[in-house]
């Protein structure tokens, strides 16, 4: 049983569509996050919720649009796709905790969703 | 904004050869994580690191956090071809939910 779930896998599309990439995780976290990287493996966050409630929310470009119905699940959405939105994005979850070393989350990311814009 | 950068960002060793990545952030923090992400792979979690001065051992694997909990370091022994792979830190401030990843060192490992 996958912990954390991302489709689809891999997505090849046109300039200018629309798309949508779904993640759910089976590990009762209440944090999940959004990272894109690059073709030179740069990992940086896009997003994050908690508990519903989004809590990072990086310089992106407004045609991305993340939803989270639930802790469970988070949902990338892209409008007007352009060629530099070619990467990898990555969901990962984690359980918040706070304390002495302000506040700790180990991130157990998905196998990642490969978008391709032609 | 906060940066953590890596050195290097390629290494290739023999195998049986030892490797050092290092991590440095232009703000200091509150704790530091470990990933190492196989080619084709994802992240995975493999240390956290939250006292100044701290040191884990993980079987051939030495991880390192700086005393002013700027920087950090992972040494790996004896290296094998198992071992390849994108190693990332990650590095949070207090008061935040953000971790902010390296730039990554890669590193191949030649039988």
């Amino acid at each position: 049983d996958t912990a954390v779930s991302q489709t689809p896998k891999y997505l090849v599309t046109q300039m200018g569509n629309d798309k949508s990439i779904k993640c759910e995780q089976n590990l009762g976290h209440d944090t999940m996050y959004w990272y894109k990287q690059d073709s030179k493996k740069f990992l940086k966050i896009m997003f994050s919720y908690n508990n519903k409630e989004l809590i990072i929310n990086e310089t992106v470009p407004n045609r991305f649009s993340p939803k989270s119905p639930d802790k469970a699940h988070l949902n990338l959405h892209i409008n007007s796709l352009e060629l530099g939105d070619s990467a990898v994005y990555f969901c990962a979850s984690s359980q918040w905790t706070s304390g002495r070393a302000g506040g700790a989350n180990v991130l157990t990311f998905g196998a990642g969703s490969r978008l391709t814009v032609l | 904004g906060q940066q953590v950068m890596q050195i290097p960002q390629y290494q290739h060793v023999q195998e049986g050869e030892d490797f050092t990545t290092y991590c440095n952030s232009s703000t200091t923090l509150s704790n530091i994580q470990w990933y190492k992400q196989r080619p084709g792979g994802h992240p995975v979690f493999l240390i956290q690191l939250v006292k100044s001065g701290e040191v884990k051992k993980q079987k051939r694997l030495t991880f390192q956090f700086g005393e002013a909990k700027k920087n950090s370091s992972l040494h790996i022994t004896a290296t094998q071809t198992t071992d390849v792979g994108t190693y990332f830190c990650a590095g949070k401030t207090s008061g935040t939910y953000k971790y902010i990843f390296g730039t990554g060192t890669r590193l191949k490992v030649l039988a």
